[in-house]
């Protein structure tokens, strides 16, 4: 079956750390798109990649990074610079990043959690 | 920049009722208007999307029209099931940004048997 993973699936971190939460995709998509969601916030872009080694920042990205080294693969790390990680993570894919009506796939989610 | 607005939940119904979550957006040029779903402890799913102007689009039961004169895509269903509970997410895409969804805050639908 196609689809996205994300691994894994809760994650607790202590402050000071940096965490890596990975995303894979079989979907032979072009377009990956990471998410932060917290209680009563919506979703917010934090990192998207239109294309293999190229990437850009989205509304939140301080305190994050990111690398596309592989179509199917979009880890996102936390950094200690991020003030308040705590927070439930989703990744996205879609098969293009230019489209106007492109439907974006998510994972099933992180929750990470800040000791 | 662009922007979506929907109804402040939490919305809880009774089962068989009417439903309506209200979406209201603001948006350069022509965008594509979404209405996804997120079960509890899961990622969202697309529920239905409406590319242009007084399209409808509808998946499940689940309705929504694209007026571009209201700029609105509310939600409704005319009969609830308690296993439509969850959070309902309208997002849009393109208006000044191709690339991207902006999603509204979400509203939380509990359905009572």
């Amino acid at each position: 079956d196609g689809g996205i993973t994300q691994s894994p699936k809760y994650l607790f971190r202590k402050e000071g750390q940096n965490v890596t939460l990975s995303c894979e995709q079989n979907l032979n998509h072009d377009a990956m798109y990471w998410y932060r969601q917290d209680p009563g916030q919506g979703l917010r872009l934090i990192y998207y990649s239109q294309i293999v080694n190229d990437f850009q920042k989205g509304d939140i990205a301080e305190g994050y990074s990111v690398s596309r080294e592989k179509k199917e693969s979009f880890p996102l790390t936390v950094t200690s610079a991020q003030k308040n990680p705590t927070a439930f993570y989703l990744c996205a894919s879609s098969s293009s990043g230019r489209a106007l009506n492109n439907e974006q796939f998510f994972g099933p989610g992180t929750r990470l959690t800040v000791l | 920049g662009d922007s979506v607005t929907q109804m402040e939940g939490p919305v809880t119904l009774s089962e068989e009722a009417f439903l309506t979550i209200n979406c209201t957006y603001t948006a350069t040029g022509y965008p594509s208007l979404f209405w996804y779903v997120q079960y509890p402890g899961e990622g969202l799913q697309l529920l239905l999307k409406a590319t242009k102007a007084d399209d409808k689009g509808s998946n499940k039961g689940f309705e929504a029209t694209y007026r571009k004169e209201t700029t609105s895509f509310h939600l409704e269903k005319g009969s609830v099931q308690v296993s439509d509970s969850a959070v309902y997410f309208c997002a849009l895409s393109g208006g000044g940004s191709n690339y991207k969804l902006t999603f509204g805050k979400g509203t939380l639908l509990t359905v009572n048997p």
